[in-house]
């Protein structure tokens, strides 16, 4: 199972907002509403910030949201803050009965 | 809250066995929704899924293609804790294991152990 495609750094300023795309095949993303994103800080356990496409858990900001479209899924985040500077993975289920990660993508809060 | 407790060795030689726990606290490795995980985590590798545990009745488990041949993981009820065993390490097997929680059927990772840094050299 290959990994999710996933940009390598993404950037912006505070208070911009900033997409982060994923994109698998119509046997992972495309096939499941089970994608997922997370939030890593260095040095840090994954965070949960979207599960199921689009919900985000209890105690998640209202400022992080997603969304999917065939094999491409995507994270948003919203009036960027300093905090939000970290790792990003999306991870969804496959029809083999296995996860697969995307590669991280690095965001830069300028 | 549910919390993960991981403990383990983090220096392994090379052919020998892996082992790690993952203590369960507010959750039962026994509930009939949940699934059991072990992911890693290397610079080379990125974040990759190794198996889960999961009961239904009985216990059933699920394994990476990449790992299948080595790894084993288990529920111990009796404890509220979940392990991982993998078989004839190389330093490829180098990498941070975290435990993780799927709390639905094909769902997400939810809560996560603090993770190891297991390191394969002689």
């Amino acid at each position: 199972q290959s990994a999710l495609t996933q940009p390598a750094s993404v950037s912006g300023s505070p208070g911009q907002s900033i997409t982060i795309s994923c994109t698998g095949t119509s046997s992972d993303v495309g096939g499941y509403n089970s994608v997922a994103w997370y939030q890593q800080h260095p040095d840090k356990a994954p965070k949960l910030v979207i599960s199921e496409v689009s919900n985000r858990p209890s105690g998640v900001s209202n400022r992080f949201s997603g969304f999917k479209s065939g094999n491409t899924a995507s994270l948003t985040i919203s009036g960027l803050q300093a905090d939000d500077e970290a790792d990003y993975y999306c991870s969804s289920y496959t029809t083999t009965n296995t996860w697969v990660f995307g590669g991280g993508t690095k965001l830069s809060v300028l | 809250q549910v919390q993960l407790q991981q403990s383990g060795p983090g220096l392994v030689k090379p052919s020998q066995t892996l082992s790690l726990t993952c203590d369960i606290s507010g959750d039962s490795v026994s509930r009939d929704t949940a699934a059991w995980n072990w992911i890693r985590q290397s610079p080379s590798r990125g974040l990759e899924w190794l198996g889960r545990t999961y009961y239904r009745s009985k216990w059933y488990d699920g394994y990476a293609v990449s790992v299948k041949s080595r790894i084993t993981i288990k529920a111990d009820t009796s404890k509220n804790q979940f392990s991982l065993q993998l078989n004839s390490v190389t330093p490829e097997d180098t990498a941070v294991y975290y435990c993780a929680r799927e709390p639905k059927p094909t769902g997400e990772f939810d809560f996560w152990g603090q993770g190891t840094l297991v390191t394969v050299s002689s």
